[in-house]
Parts: C-alpha cells; structure tokens; sequence
C-alpha cells in the first residue's frame, strides 16, 4: 500500500524568511512521483511542485523547491522569502505508475506572520 | 477558460435522503476523480473514472454512488448509506497517464455537505 506522512500539523514562519515543510512516503512502485499542493482558505487546489522519482535533480518552482531523498523515501517543500500569500494548508502526495490514483497525507497548515 | 466546475458550492441535506453533487470538466481530461476531506484528515479517494461508462472504488466508496455517462461529467450521489456525510468533497481530473509523462491532477472549488 500506498502512504503519505506529513508529521508537522502547523508551522510558522515570518515574512520574507525560509520554512521547510516535511513529508516522507512509502511505496513498493519504482515508477512513481511527488506533488506538493497548496490549498488556501479559498479551498480550491493548487499544484505548487512536482518531482518524477526517475529524476535525480531536485524540482524547483521560483520560491519553491523540492529535497527529494529517494532511499530516505522523503520529500521535503522549502519555501524561500515568505509572502503573506503562501499561508494555506499543504498538501504532500503521491501517484504511481499505472494508477491514476493520488495518495494525500493530512497536510501541514502554514502561517506567515508579517 | 478551461478547467472543472463543482456545484452547489454549499448544500444541505435532511437524514435519510440522497442528494448528487455535481461535477464537469472542460479540459477534455479522460481521468475523473472524487475525494472526500474531513479536518485533519487530509483528502480520501471516494471513486474514480478512467474512461466513460467505467468506474472503480477507492478507499471510502461504502455509501456513495457514480455515473459516468459523459466524459465532461462525473456527479457523486451521496446515499442515505453514508453513515457521516458531512464533509467537504473535492472533485478532480487529470489526462491519463502513459510512459513516464507527469499527470496533473486539476481540483474544482469543492462543494460543502452539511446534514441537517
């Protein structure tokens, strides 16, 4: 089976630092992937990042960057100069090969204080 | 603009009764899926379409129906089955995935279940 663990319920971080929010996963697939998805309090979904397991460089979207630790199975989003904007529960998950299926952990709600 | 609209946006239901939230993508997605998000719970996979006219379960479905008639349009029938059916529900579609390429999965705005 397929697990998502996202040990860290809330984090903090003042404006404009750097916060690091934790996953890591379990799976018996070799060809699988990660996503972080950010959902404010709008509730809608958005995808912030994407790591495909085969790649061994780390994903990087502007702010936002991966630390991909395939044998450790974790999977860590680093958010660089915090905006008000960021604040919004984060979601960790995981798909495989062959499935269209997502696997979510429960997700970390991050608050940046002005 | 392409992408997946979920209505109501807000819907209340008497015990005992069924109701059907609906959901239709225009972004041509094969794949459709619904998710379910209680707090602290993260999202649950309820059910989920590959192709038209065929569905599977996913790890929640006891309680819950689907149809897939048309590929634009996957609605969710919340039964009077669902024993605790209040809880946010997400629906989502992404292309089906071949070979090594990515598949992103694309989210409504959700629609609020409360049972009164």
């Amino acid at each position: 089976a397929q697990t998502v663990t996202q040990s860290q319920p809330e984090m903090s971080v003042q404006e404009a630092e750097t916060v690091t929010l934790s996953c890591t996963y379990d799976t018996s697939e070799s060809d699988y992937y990660l996503f972080w998805y950010k959902q404010p309090p709008s509730r809608q979904m958005i995808l912030v990042i994407r790591q495909e397991a085969y790649k061994q460089q780390n994903a990087t979207e502007n702010r936002f960057s991966v630390n991909f630790q395939k044998a450790a199975k974790s999977f860590s989003l680093k958010i660089s100069d915090s905006q008000l904007g960021d604040a919004a529960m984060y979601f960790c998950a995981l798909g495989w090969g062959g499935s269209e299926k997502l696997v979510f952990g429960k997700g970390t709600k991050l608050t940046v204080n002005p | 603009d392409g992408g997946i609209t979920q209505s109501p946006k807000y819907l209340f239901r008497k015990e005992g009764q069924n109701v059907t939230l609906s959901c239709e993508q225009n972004l041509n997605h094969d794949a459709m899926y619904w998710y379910r998000q209680d707090p602290g719970q993260g999202l649950r996979l309820i059910y989920y379409s590959q192709i038209v006219n065929d569905f599977q379960k996913g790890d929640i479905a006891e309680g819950y129906s689907v149809s897939r008639e048309k590929k634009e349009s996957f609605p969710l029938t919340v039964t009077s089955a669902q024993k605790n059916p209040t809880a946010f529900y997400l629906c989502a579609s992404s292309i089906v995935r071949t070979g090594l390429m990515n598949t992103e999965a694309f989210f409504g705005q959700g629609t609020r279940l409360t049972v009164v």
